[in-house]
């Protein structure tokens, strides 16, 4: 079957400019999660969906980051006003049951962002 | 202190060495993953464990609650096994992730 997949796989925009990346999650996870990982940096938790509850934003850096699910399936992680300190590759994972980081995650390729 | 600690940071080894990576944590948790990343960025999660044991092929998992430490074996290593392995804590909704260590098999 297939896995997580990830649009775009290479983003590159100009500073101040708004990016949309997708998350398409296995069929029937219920669990979406975002992470970040900077150019020598480790994973960083950014955002986490179960089901239709209220997301977990504890993680996203600033208000420019946003993201929604819609239909319990696919996300889409926004950043508006991009910044430089916002190149860094975006991965998405998902899981079969959620929460509290208990099941398997399946992570997908990849966006990586590149702010000029 | 970060709140997952792993090591070392970087591996060399020989093809077929038994090799171990050391992961600490410092927060409650309800399980801890072990996670590939190839030298092309795919991640792969190799095991969840909460307690105990795990062996999926070459590679064996322990966890010790108790103590709040966690090792990855690889035995018989080969050069495919090169990559870089993090060790990540789920506690709550969330996911804390070591810095990762980079295992480098020669062959």
């Amino acid at each position: 079957g297939a896995g997580v997949s990830q649009s775009p796989s290479n983003k590159v925009t100009e500073k101040g400019k708004d990016v949309e990346l997708r998350c398409d999650p296995i069929s029937g996870h219920t669990a979406l999660y975002w992470y970040r990982q900077s150019l020598g940096q480790g994973l960083e938790f950014l955002i986490y969906f179960q089901g239709n509850s209220a997301p977990d934003k504890s993680g996203l850096p600033s208000d420019r980051f946003s993201a929604e699910r819609t239909g319990g399936s696919v996300s889409t992680l926004t950043i508006q006003r991009t910044q430089q300190e916002d190149s860094a590759v975006y991965l998405c994972a998902s899981s079969a049951l959620g929460p509290k980081g208990t099941d398997t995650q399946y992570f997908g390729p990849g966006t990586r962002l590149t702010v000029l | 202190k970060n709140e997952v600690e792993q090591s070392p940071q970087n591996l060399t080894a020989q093809e077929g060495e038994f090799i171990t990576i050391n992961c600490s944590y410092s927060v409650g948790i309800s399980a801890l993953h072990w996670l590939q990343q190839h030298p092309g960025g795919g991640i792969v999660s190799l095991f969840m464990l909460s307690s105990g044991k795990k062996k999926h092929g070459r590679l064996i998992a322990t966890i010790n609650i108790q103590e709040k430490h966690s090792s990855l074996h690889i035995t018989a290593s080969h050069p495919r096994d090169s990559a870089v392995y993090i060790c990540a804590v789920g506690r709550n909704n969330d996911m804390r992730f070591g810095a990762g260590t980079r295992l480098t098999v020669k062959p």
